[in-house]
């Protein structure tokens, strides 16, 4: 069955500090991949979304970046955080007619 | 930007079933139509999709109009656990993007 990994669960940075967040994806095979990220009380909001390795399609213009370094591994990352990036980070994978979504990050910078 | 439009939020008294509205007047011939719920804290769940008929799983219904403008959520028997925010989406291409949802208060 497919499972989608993401680390760490909850995360405190400071501002100005360096973000990295990975998503594994299993049992399954060039899946499309996402980042969303959702601050409190709010909607989901589309970041990244990759087809391919290497292929990544930006949505939002901001201070965060995204890699896909293998067919199940996204990795999204920042130089120096702001506040209002923090919130809850989902990482989602799709095939044709199916979207799953990971457990999530929930990251607050201070 | 989102195609579908959703009420801000809805009431359902417990037991009852839930119908959930969903605009989504641009939709294209070979775009389905997906909903998802998130539960506070949590990712969005998958709940069920459909292109044209009419379709019905363990967790709901989904009801599509003969033009396909807009569709209807039902959740036959709410239960408290179904408090949460609805999504429907119209999957454009590669891109799914969420709309505002409906908040969903089941009532006891």
């Amino acid at each position: 069955s497919q499972t989608i990994h993401q680390w760490p669960a909850t995360l405190v940075q400071p501002v100005g500090s360096p973000l990295s967040l990975e998503c594994t994806v299993e049992g399954t095979s060039n899946p499309n991949l996402y980042w969303y990220r959702q601050a409190a009380g709010r909607g989901l909001q589309l970041l990244f979304y990759s087809v391919g390795i290497g292929q990544i399609s930006s949505e939002v213009p901001q201070n965060l970046s995204a890699s896909r370094p293998q067919d199940r591994q996204f990795i999204l990352s920042s130089k120096k955080l702001l506040l209002s990036d923090s919130g809850f980070y989902l990482c989602a994978w799709s095939v044709p007619l199916e979207q799953f979504f990971g457990p999530g990050t929930r990251l607050t910078v201070l | 930007d989102a195609k579908t439009t959703q009420p801000t939020s809805m009431d359902c008294a417990e037991g009852r079933a839930a119908n959930l509205p969903c605009n989504h007047s641009t939709i294209s011939g070979n775009e389905y139509v997906y909903w998802y719920r998130q539960i506070h804290s949590q990712g969005p769940q998958y709940i069920i999709h459909g292109l044209k008929n009419n379709e019905t799983n363990e967790m709901a219904s989904l009801i599509i109009t003969e033009d396909r403008k807009s569709s209807t959520l039902i959740l036959p028997h709410a239960t408290l656990r179904d408090t949460a925010v609805y999504y429907c989406i119209v999957r454009v291409g590669d891109k799914i993007i969420f709309g505002k949802g409906t908040r969903l208060h089941i009532l006891p």
